[in-house]
């Protein structure tokens, strides 16, 4: 049973570009979260998808948006990168939304220059 | 808006050493505790969900205690190991809503 699979693994952009991101969900999961984790920083939540909607938003601008897919897997979209975007993003997939525990993937490395 | 403590932010032991952390969070409206374990390169992984006051836990060398009238966990580690050297996080929510995490505690143990 393959667990939560993001890619790429590492990617770098310039400031002004936009980016997609993807999550693949562990296998029987139905709810995607996405998080930024900057240096020094804990995880921070930027939004969860169920059943292809966006429920929860976190404290970040309209330039993150998503999808989830009817597979369950989903993808994150940042337009406009700012070099303060230079992040690790986190995937994290749950069989409910209350979160009773969420499984997390690897994350995406993504640097801005 | 939920505010997660983690302290401390770092610590360095020697391996058989016991330690702990604490995580401290908002008593009100809490729904749950999550404790993770995040070992470089990997992803994080789930220790422990506690929910109820005075709730404690265990997984091996490591267990939990919960407090939420006054807001805080413990994590502590008996006896740690080199392979107990990762970042240790928590994350609290309220019913329905997402995780908030604290920044984490560093444990590096060496042999």
């Amino acid at each position: 049973d393959a667990g939560v699979t993001q890619s790429p693994t590492h990617l770098i952009k310039t400031r002004g570009q936009q980016v997609t991101l993807r999550c693949s969900p562990k296998s029987g999961h139905d709810t995607v979260s996405w998080y930024q984790q900057a240096l020094g920083q804990g995880p921070q939540f930027i939004f969860q998808y169920y059943e292809e909607e966006e429920r929860q938003r976190g404290n970040f601008p309209d330039r993150f948006s998503g999808h989830q897919f009817p597979n369950y897997s989903s993808e994150l979209n940042v337009n406009a990168l700012l070099l303060g975007d230079s992040a690790l993003y986190l995937c994290a997939s749950s069989w409910d939304r209350l979160q009773e525990t969420q499984y997390f993937g690897p994350g995406t490395r993504l640097l801005v220059l | 808006i939920l505010n997660v403590e983690q302290s401390p932010q770092s610590l360095h032991v020697q391996e058989g050493d016991s330690t702990n952390f604490t995580c401290s969070f908002p008593s009100s409206n809490f729904y749950a505790l999550h404790w993770y374990r995040w070992e470089t390169a990997k992803s994080p992984e789930a220790l422990f969900v506690m929910t109820l006051n005075g709730d404690e836990k265990k997984k091996g060398r490591i267990s939990a205690t919960l407090n939420t009238k006054e807001g805080y966990s413990y994590l502590y580690i008996k006896g740690s190991q080199p392979e107990d050297s990762a970042t240790y996080l928590c994350a609290t929510n309220q019913a329905g809503t997402a995780l908030i995490f604290g920044k984490g505690t560093t444990l590096s143990v060496s042999s």
